[in-house]
């Protein structure tokens, strides 16, 4: 159980373009996500903290117009990377809350990984 | 703020061997703490995770122990082997209301055949 899945697993796209990624809890309700992107070689940032009906919470230096969070339902939480430039590729995770008998763990998606040329 | 410090960065060792790799972080107030492995280019593989009730926890060949009050953590490994060559990563939960996960930037583990 408690697995979370994205999508899409890699994309490319061109300097300037909006690139949506998707995650969902697929066996659970998840009211809470939460987006990392992890450089090169470094451990993983975290992005945002997404609560399903609200808006999200930004970590300090995150631009919430560049990276537009929505968690419409409990199972599904998108980001979308708008006007993507080359700075903005690298590996973005999210992860999900049960708040089931595991209330305190997270569980991650596999991960996407985003080359802007 | 939660900052969480693993040492060594880098670990290199012959099959066999066994092998401990250790977490520090500065905030005691913790959850639980959770120890993951990370393939090059993958995402997350959960190992283990420890309550903050909890000393240790034991998978396998693995075995977490945590020591709140001094702020550390250590993942032991028993007889590694080749496949064991990863990324291991160290991360608390915290922040009472502001829930938040904390990674440490992991140790780079190989194991020589």
């Amino acid at each position: 159980g408690a697995v979370v899945s994205q999508h899409p697993s890699w994309v490319i796209c061109k300097s300037g373009t909006s690139v949506k990624i998707e995650c969902r809890s697929l066996d659970f309700q998840a009211t809470t996500m939460f987006w990392y992107r992890q450089f090169p070689k470094q451990s993983l940032m975290l992005m945002a903290t997404s609560n399903e009906g609200s808006k999200a919470t930004y970590e300090q230096g995150v631009e919430k117009d560049k990276f537009l969070i929505n968690h419409a339902s409990l199972t599904l939480s998108t980001l979308t990377v708008t006007s993507a430039h080359p700075e903005d590729s690298s590996f973005y995770i999210c992860s999900a809350r049960d708040w089931g008998p595991s209330y305190n763990e997270q569980f991650f998606g596999p991960g996407t990984r985003l080359t802007v040329l | 703020k939660q900052e969480v410090t693993q040492i060594p960065a880098a670990l290199s060792v012959p099959e066999g061997e066994n092998l401990v790799l250790n977490c520090s972080f500065t905030d005691s107030a913790i959850y639980n703490l959770q120890w993951f492995r990370q393939d090059p280019g993958k995402g997350l593989t959960s190992l283990l995770l420890i309550q903050s009730s909890q000393r240790e926890q034991t998978s396998g060949r693995l075995n977490a122990s945590l020591d709140k009050s001094s702020g550390r953590s250590t993942l032991y490994i028993a007889a590694s082997q080749p496949g064991d060559s990863a990324t291991y990563l160290c991360a608390c939960y915290s922040g009472g209301s502001n829930y938040k996960l904390t990674f440490g930037k992991g140790t780079l583990l190989t194991v020589n055949p």
